[in-house]
């Protein structure tokens, strides 16, 4: 069974930086890829950014929103992935989920999810 | 961007309804998208992915359906823990967005 564990939520000013985890057990993250969404409060969720799987050198892709202050990374000893935030606004506050993929039809869908972390912008 | 667009944005309804949810997109994208459940507090569940194809675990009154801009999610008989708002997400290209959301609610 696979779970996914988000950790390194809480609140910071803004401006300031953040680091979220994602740690898998279940599955080798490696060669899986792995997307984070976010939900704000009242909101609905918005796709943050997605991470390759090895195989394709865990290249990223991001949301405009977030592209040039967020950056992901992986480390395959601790089958964790992470989510570097900086230069974080107030209207990054959320909840934050990672969920890993699975290839069906050409696509990547992203299938198992995480329960989420809250992350608070606010001074 | 490809925006997507869900119709209706809120829907009451009764236990043993059936309901249907409509999701536009700005530009074909083939079948390239998927449907999920939120409840509050809890992980996005995956409810159908291609357009149609219903994931594993999930119940056959889940229905997915349509291809290029327009597309459905049918509820055939509406159950008390189908209770929760439902999202649209495309997959035909970066970024991958989400609709608006529809929150089903109990009439």
């Amino acid at each position: 069974e696979v779970q996914l564990v988000e950790s390194g939520g809480g609140l910071v000013q803004p401006g300031g930086s953040l680091r979220l985890s994602c740690a898998a057990s279940g599955i080798i993250i490696s060669d899986y890829y792995m997307d984070w969404v976010r939900q704000a409060p009242g909101k609905g969720l918005e796709w943050v950014g997605r991470s390759r799987d090895k195989a394709h050198s865990y290249t990223a892709e991001y949301a405009a929103s977030v592209k040039d202050r967020f950056f992901l990374s992986r480390d395959d000893s601790k089958n964790s992935m992470y989510l570097q935030m900086n230069g974080l606004k107030i209207e990054d506050t959320a909840v934050y989920y990672c969920a890993s993929n699975y290839f069906h039809s050409d696509i990547y869908w992203p299938d198992s999810w995480g329960q989420g972390t809250l992350v608070t912008v606010s001074s | 961007d490809i925006q997507l667009t869900q119709s209706p944005s809120f829907l009451s309804a009764s236990v043993g309804d059936r309901v249907t949810i409509t999701c536009r997109a700005s530009q074909g994208i083939s079948s390239y998208l998927a449907w999920f459940q939120k409840k509050p507090g809890k992980a996005p569940k995956l409810l159908i992915c291609a357009a149609s194809t219903l994931h594993s675990g999930v119940p056959s009154r889940f229905s997915g359906g349509g291809s290029g801009t327009e597309f459905t999610l049918t509820i055939s008989s509406l159950q008390p823990e189908d209770f929760a708002t439902y999202y649209c997400q495309h997959f035909n290209n970066y970024p991958l967005t989400f609709g608006g959301g529809t929150k089903v609610e109990i009439k």
